[in-house]
C-alpha cells in the first residue's frame, strides 16, 4: 500500500523560512505534488517533482529525492496568510495512471 | 481564471437516502476525478474517468457509487443509499493531462 507521512502540526513566525518534510513508500512512483488548504476550502496545487532536485516558485520551493523517498517544501517569508494545511501527495502508477495519494497533511500555524 | 465548480456546496440527507453531487470540469479538461476527505482525515481518491468511462476505482467506491459524464459539461457521484460513514467533503478534481489536478471548491455531504 501506499505510506506517506507528515508532521501533524507546525508553528513558525511571520517573516521566517519554514520546511516541511514528507517520506513515502509506495509500490511505484510517478511525481510528488504539493498541495494548499486552507480550512474548509480545496486544496490548491502549489508544486510538482518527478525529479530529483529543487523546483523553485517564488516563495515556495519543493525539494524530492527519489532514493530516499523524500520530499520538503520550503516557504520562504512567510505570511500570515500561509496559515494552512499543506498536502503531500504521490502519484503511483501501479495503483493507478494519475490518481494522487495523499499524507494526512501539516497544518501550519503562523505566528506573528 | 478557469475553475472547477461544484454544486451543492453543503447536502444535508437521511440515511437511505440516494444523493447526487455535481461538477463541472475546466472546460478543456480531459481527465475527471473524485476525492472524499471525512473531517479531520485525509483526502483520499475514489474514482478516476476518462473518455467517459471509469479509469480507476479505489476500494471506498463500491457498487453504491457511481459516476457519469452526463453532457459535455457535468461530471456526477451518485451515492445509491448512503450511510453516516459518507458524511465527508466530496472533492471534484480535473486535469488537462498526467498533470496537475484542479479541485473544485466541495460538496460538503451531512448524512443524519
Amino acid at each position: 500500500g501506499q505510506n506517506i507521512d507528515q508532521p501533524t502540526e507546525m508553528t513558525a513566525t511571520e517573516g521566517a523560512i519554514v520546511q516541511i518534510n514528507c517520506t513515502y513508500q509506495t509500490s511505484g512512483f510517478n511525481g510528488l505534488f504539493w498541495y494548499q488548504q486552507h480550512a474548509g476550502e480545496a486544496p490548491t496545487f502549489l508544486s510538482y517533482n518527478v525529479l530529483d532536485g529543487l523546483e523553485e516558485k517564488g516563495r515556495f520551493s519543493s525539494f524530492l529525492s527519489r532514493s530516499k523517498g523524500y520530499s520538503y517544501l520550503l516557504l520562504k517569508e512567510l505570511q500570515m496568510k500561509d496559515s494552512a494545511s499543506y498536502l503531500c501527495a504521490v502519484r503511483d502508477p501501479l495503483k493507478g495512471a494519475n490518481n494522487l495519494f495523499f499524507g494526512t497533511g501539516t497544518r501550519l500555524t503562523v505566528i506573528p | 481564471e478557469p475553475e472547477v465548480t461544484q454544486t451543492p456546496s453543503h447536502q444535508v440527507t437521511q440515511m437511505g437516502q440516494e444523493v447526487i453531487l455535481r461538477c463541472v470540469p475546466i472546460s478543456n479538461h480531459l481527465y475527471f476525478y473524485w476525492y472524499r476527505q471525512i473531517l479531520g482525515q485525509k483526502v483520499e481518491f475514489l474514482v478516476s474517468f476518462y473518455n467517459n468511462e471509469i479509469s480507476e476505482k479505489s476500494e471506498i467506491f463500491d457498487d453504491q457509487f457511481s459516476v457519469e459524464r452526463p453532457d459535455g459539461s457535468n461530471f456526477t457521484l451518485k451515492i445509491r443509499s448512503t450511510k453516516l460513514e459518507d458524511s465527508a467533503m466530496y472533492f471534484c478534481a480535473s486535469a488537462a493531462a498526467y498533470n496537475e489536478q484542479f479541485f473544485g471548491p466541495g460538496t460538503r455531504l451531512t448524512v443524519l
